[in-house]
């Protein structure tokens, strides 16, 4: 069974750009999560989706958005890109949605703001 | 408040032994998970145990086991005979939240180096 993919592996944006972010999971697993991996703040959670609907939301910004499509692929976006939003930007998918079954986690992708 | 704590910031073990990594949580529920991640420098997560809040028993995946104390509000794991593989990041977290809105929360990891 394939993993959770994540691309792109690697990015390198300027301030005030955009971002999108793909993430496909698990074949079978309706829920996908996403996570911002930095130095100092460690991961904190950003949002999971659960057969296309937002289930869950952490504490980030409006700039921050994302999707599933009916095949449970996801998508994040990132607006309006600050020097801050550099970071390890980690999916993850699970069969039935955080905590209730284990996460499984792509290798994600690094995003550089310069 | 940190909901998870990890104090060890990094630890060094000879291949071949045991090792324990630190892990207290803080919560007013009496419904949650713990759960233990690996991250190898290659970025990639990867679960390791879980142990729920009403198993009555340590939790045990091959050479993982999970040292659950209720009343003290740890939940260490402990790495049997060590493999130079094991050096990474771990992180501890928690499940909290219920009826479809859980989440995990992770502590900030500890790095572990396996020596040959």
């Amino acid at each position: 069974k394939a993993g959770v993919t994540q691309t792109p592996r690697y990015l390198i944006k300027t301030r005030g750009q955009q971002v999108t972010l793909s993430c496909s999971p698990i074949s079978g697993h309706r829920s996908v999560s996403w996570y911002q991996q930095t130095p100092g703040q460690g991961l904190q959670f950003l949002f999971e989706y659960f057969s296309e609907t937002q289930r869950n939301k952490g504490n980030f910004p409006g700039r921050f958005s994302g999707r599933q499509f009916s095949n449970s692929r996801s998508e994040m976006n990132v607006s309006t890109l600050e020097l801050g939003d550099s970071a390890l930007y980690l999916c993850a998918s699970s069969l039935k949605g955080q905590g209730a079954s284990p996460l499984h986690f792509g290798n994600g992708t690094r995003l550089t703001v310069t | 408040a940190q909901k998870i704590t990890q104090t060890q910031p990094g630890m060094f073990v000879q291949e071949k032994e045991a090792v324990t990594l630190d892990c207290t949580y803080d919560t007013s529920d009496p419904s949650y998970g713990l759960f233990w991640y690996k991250q190898p420098s290659s970025g990639e997560m990867i679960f390791l145990i879980y142990q729920g809040s009403y198993d009555q028993q340590n939790a045990t995946e091959g050479r993982y086991s999970l040292n659950f104390q209720k009343a003290r509000k740890s939940a260490n794991l402990v790495i049997s005979a060590s493999q130079l593989g094991d050096s990474a990041m771990y992180f501890c977290a928690m499940r909290e939240g219920q009826g479809g809105s859980e989440k995990l929360v992770f502590g900030k990891g500890m790095k572990l180096t396996v020596n040959p």
